[in-house]
């Protein structure tokens, strides 16, 4: 079964400071993976996909298929980069997209 | 218009009363999608629509009833929740099941 997990409920940086958020699945075949962003009272919102290869507002991913992981990095955090983030799981030909649990960043001025 | 519509943006009902929420999309998507996340957890998938036809069912309950009139529209049907039902529901579409998923803000439901 496809599983994603993300270790780290809350990260807190300051501002200017790396950030590294954790993304491992478990998956036999070849996943699609996402990362997925709500800020606060806003809707659930795609921040990047693997298969797309871009940097979104200064993010980027890349899909590590030996370590089976997808971590999102930043050089540089902003306070407005302060979010819930998801990483996601999707499968060819399935209309499943499975989330991971989640993980708060905090950024602090 | 290049954005999920859910209705009503909040609904309080008891445990007795039968509503509905509703979605809309004018994408062209052909994958369509309910979501339940509650506080502080990752969504959860319920139901999914492909081509109009239920594909997906994770095990939800009977007392929620989804319903896909045509491409653009989707329904939850809800009687007799419970108090723990109490969450926010978010529907979202695809173009297909293997692309991006688009969400809506999402209903939030209270059951009293």
């Amino acid at each position: 079964a496809q599983r994603v997990t993300q270790p780290e409920k809350l990260l807190s940086v300051f501002k200017g400071a790396p950030v590294e958020l954790k993304c491992n699945y478990s998956y036999s075949g070849s996943p699609e993976l996402f990362w997925y962003v709500q800020y606060s009272r806003q809707r659930l919102q795609l921040l990047l996909r693997h298969i797309s290869r871009e940097s979104i507002k200064g993010f980027t991913a890349d899909l590590n298929k030996g370590e089976t992981s997808f971590h999102l990095k930043k050089p540089f955090a902003q306070e407005e980069d302060s979010a819930m983030y998801y990483c996601a799981l999707s499968t060819y030909n399935t209309d499943k997209l499975i989330f991971g649990t989640g993980t708060r960043l905090q950024v602090f001025p | 218009d290049t954005e999920v519509t859910q209705t009503p943006k909040h609904l309080v009902m008891g445990m007795t009363n039968k509503k509905s929420l509703k979605c809309e999309q004018h994408m062209g998507h052909r994958a369509m999608y309910w979501y339940k996340q509650k506080a502080k957890k990752p969504p959860e998938l319920m139901f999914v629509y492909s081509y109009e036809k239920l594909s997906i069912n994770e095990s939800v309950p009977s007392r929620f009833s989804p319903e896909c009139p045509n491409s653009s529209l989707l329904n939850l049907h809800l009687h007799a929740l419970q108090p723990e039902d109490s969450a926010l529901y978010l529907c979202a579409s695809s173009p297909t099941g293997w692309n991006t998923i688009y969400f809506g803000e999402g209903s939030w439901l209270t059951v009293v």
